[in-house]
């Protein structure tokens, strides 16, 4: 079983809908769970991070986790072209000592004007 | 501006040379990563050090070295023993602990023929 599961995609959704992009893990130990976003050639840019169940937003994202389901989202609302990009979830699989944070594959994201 | 510089952007060399990346950060950031990513396989993660004069082997470590002289600098050797080495190499820091996210620099993209 990978340690991080995502759907590869694509995704794709008309501008203006909400994207949803799930996430599992493995490890019912992990603590923190972050979402980057990865355009075409380029490197990983954060744009969440949660700690606790429940959902939490900044702007047009929000994330979602669930520990007892092993199970963490990003809602994209109003989704715009220029959202379009792979999506990597990423999970800490411990508490204390190094940080070892493990990462899906990533599902890729296309929104249609 | 506080960032993570990888260099060079593109880098080519012969089969059989080792070659070496150079990762630096001026975020003050006690922790640095390194990761390599293929197409469909996600970020997968190389060596990682948390102190000076200190790292510890990732997921794929075989065929790579890496040194941690300064709090600033961690480059990453590929060594002719590696057997798949044309690849996207990332460099990432972070604070250090569980929950700080990682921040990346642009990448190096290595082709070997």
């Amino acid at each position: 079983q990978k340690e991080v599961e995502q759907n590869s995609g694509p995704l794709s959704v008309p501008e203006g809908a909400i994207a949803s992009l799930n996430c599992t893990y493995s490890d019912r130990g992990s603590q923190s769970f972050f979402w980057y976003r990865q355009y075409s050639g380029k490197s990983p840019e954060l744009i969440m991070f949660i700690y606790s169940n429940g959902d939490k937003e900044d702007g047009r994202f929000t994330a979602q986790l669930n520990k007892a389901s092993q199970y963490v989202s990003l809602l994209i609302r109003d989704s715009q072209p220029s959202d379009s990009a792979t999506y990597l979830c990423a999970v800490n699989p411990r508490s204390g000592g190094y940080q070892k944070v493990t990462f899906g594959i990533g599902t890729k994201l296309q929104v249609i004007p | 501006d506080g960032g993570i510089t990888q260099s060079p952007k593109y880098l080519f060399r012969k089969e059989g040379q080792n070659v070496t990346l150079s990762c630096e950060q001026n975020l003050n950031h006690d922790a640095m990563y390194w990761y390599r990513q293929d197409p469909g396989q996600g970020l997968r993660l190389i060596y990682y050090s948390q102190i000076v004069n200190d790292f510890q082997k990732g997921d794929i470590a075989e065929g790579y070295s890496v040194s941690r002289e300064k709090k600033e600098s961690f480059p990453l050797t590929v060594t002719s023993a590696q057997k798949n080495p044309t690849a996207f190499y990332l460099c990432a820091s972070s604070i250090g602990g569980t929950d700080s996210p990682l921040h990346f620099g642009n990448g190096t993209r290595l082709t070997v023929t």
